[in-house]
C-alpha cells in the first residue's frame, strides 16, 4: 500500500520561529506531485504548497518551503516568521495513479501546529 | 466569486435514515471528489467523479452512493448501510484528475447519527 506518514501529530512554535512539519511517503513511481494542505479551525482545506517529483528545485511560496529528498522519500513544510494565522492541522499528500487515466490524492493524518504568541 | 459550496454546515440523521450531502461548485472543473474525516485521521476518499456522468469508488465507498447529472453538482448520499457515518465530510473539484492539478475544497458538512 502507498502511504503518507506524518509522525508528529502535535507540535508549537513561537510567533515569528521557524518550524518544520516532517511528513515521509512510500512510492515506487519516479514522477509524481506533493502537496502540504492547511486547514485553519474554520476547516477550510487549502493548498499551501505543491512539489514536482522530477524537479530538483525545493518548492517556495512566500514563508513557507518544502525539503524534498527525493532518495529518502521525505517531503517536509519550513514555516519561517511564524505568524498566529499559521495555526492550523497541515496535511501531507501524495498523488497516486488511480487507473482509468485518474490520479487520486493520499493524505497523511496530519500535524496540528499551534503558534504561540 | 468562484468556489465550492456545500450544505448544509451541520445534518443530524436518525439511524436508518438515508441522507443526501450537497455540493456544487462553479469553477468549471471537470473533476470532483468527496472525503471523510474523522478525529485523528486524514482525509479518506468516498468516491470521485472525472466527468459528468462517471463516477468510481475510493478507498471507502461502503454505505455511499453518489451521482453526477451535472457538471456543477455531486451529491452524496449517506444510506443507511454505512455502519458509522458521523463524520465530517468534504466535497473537492479539480479541473481534472490529472496528477498535478490543485484540488479546491468546500467549507465541509458535519454529520451527527443520533
Amino acid at each position: 500500500a502507498q502511504t503518507v506518514t506524518q509522525s508528529q501529530p502535535e507540535m508549537s512554535v513561537q510567533e515569528a520561529e521557524t518550524v518544520t512539519l516532517s511528513c515521509t511517503y512510500d512510492t515506487s513511481e519516479s514522477n509524481y506531485y506533493l502537496f502540504w494542505y492547511k486547514q485553519p479551525p474554520s476547516r477550510q482545506m487549502i493548498l499551501v504548497i505543491r512539489q514536482e517529483a522530477y524537479k530538483q528545485q525545493n518548492a517556495t511560496e512566500n514563508r513557507f518551503s518544502v525539503n524534498f529528498q527525493k532518495a529518502a522519500k521525505s517531503f517536509s513544510l519550513k514555516i519561517s516568521d511564524s505568524q498566529l494565522g499559521d495555526t492550523a492541522m497541515y496535511f501531507c499528500a501524495w498523488v497516486a495513479y488511480s487507473g482509468a487515466g485518474s490520479y487520486q490524492l493520499t493524505f497523511g493524518k496530519g500535524t496540528k501546529l499551534s503558534v504561540i504568541p | 466569486d468562484g468556489g465550492i459550496t456545500q450544505s448544509p454546515k451541520y445534518l443530524f440523521r436518525k439511524e436508518g435514515q438515508n441522507v443526501t450531502l450537497s455540493c456544487e461548485q462553479n469553477l468549471n472543473h471537470d473533476a470532483m471528489y468527496w472525503y471523510r474525516q474523522d478525529p485523528g485521521q486524514g482525509l479518506r476518499l468516498i468516491y470521485y467523479s472525472q466527468i459528468v456522468n462517471d463516477f468510481q469508488k475510493g478507498d471507502i465507498a461502503e454505505g455511499y452512493s453518489v451521482s453526477r447529472e451535472k457538471k456543477e453538482s455531486f451529491p452524496l448520499t449517506v444510506t443507511s448501510a454505512q455502519k458509522n457515518p458521523t463524520a465530517f465530510y468534504l466535497c473537492a473539484s479539480s479541473l481534472t484528475t490529472a496528477s498535478y492539478n490543485e484540488q479546491f475544497f468546500g467549507p465541509g458538512t458535519r454529520l451527527t447519527v443520533l
